[in-house]
């Protein structure tokens, strides 16, 4: 069974550009999170979506958004990058039956702004 | 505020000796409780989770919830090299079903 998986494994931005990082779910799978792992920091989360719909959404701005597909791939999105944006983003996938589930991620994206 | 918190560590054991990595949380709801494990550079990889008060055990690692006082543990019994790692805790606190993580706790078991 494939795993979570993510691309680009690497993506390097200048100040105000736009990135958008991809991830595929286990297969069975239709909750997709997103979390930002700074250096030195703990698993941020960003957003989570499943079933097409975006459930909740983590403490950041609105220039992070993200869509899932029919086929519960999903990417996010983030505008106007700012240097602070520099991380490793990883992606999680889970079953639907999201209070007892576990999540398992993917090897995630490190984005790297210039 | 819903929060996790870990003792950062590090946390140095011997080969062969016990690892015990503590977890407490603030929020009484909270039903689900996951251990992760992150290699440096890696992404977090799924231990153990454990929702019911008491002990569970899968092979070496063994986890202990303890709903009262709010806080779950991991023992890492047999402790190897290959152990070495930051542990992660999470939270699932149910509303938005948002997983809180630790910030973890870097062990570091000593040949």
């Amino acid at each position: 069974e494939a795993g979570v998986t993510q691309s680009p494994t690497h993506l390097i931005k200048t100040r105000g550009q736009q990135a958008t990082l991809r991830c595929s779910p286990i297969s069975g799978h239709t909750s997709v999170y997103w979390y930002q792992q700074a250096l030195g920091l703990g698993l941020q989360f960003l957003l989570w979506y499943d079933e097409g719909e975006e459930r909740n959404r983590g403490n950041f701005p609105p220039r992070f958004s993200g869509r899932q597909f029919p086929n519960y791939s999903s990417e996010l999105n983030v505008n106007a990058l700012e240097l602070e944006d520099s991380a490793l983003y990883l992606c999680a996938s889970s079953l639907a039956d999201y209070s007892n589930q576990p999540q398992h991620f993917g090897d995630g994206t490190r984005l790297s702004i210039l | 505020q819903k929060e996790v918190e870990q003792n950062s560590g590090p946390l140095s054991v011997p080969e062969g000796a016990i690892a015990s990595l503590n977890c407490t949380y603030s929020d009484r709801g909270s039903q689900s409780f996951f251990w992760y494990r992150q290699y440096s550079g890696k992404s977090p990889e799924l231990i153990m989770f454990i929702y019911s008060n008491g002990d569970k055990e899968d092979g070496r690692f063994t986890a202990q919830l303890n709903k009262a006082s709010q806080y779950v543990s991991l023992l890492i019994r047999d402790s190897q090299p290959s152990d070495s790692a930051t542990y992660l805790c999470a939270v699932n606190f149910y509303a938005g079903n948002q997983f809180y993580f630790g910030t973890g706790t870097s062990l570091t078991v000593i040949p």
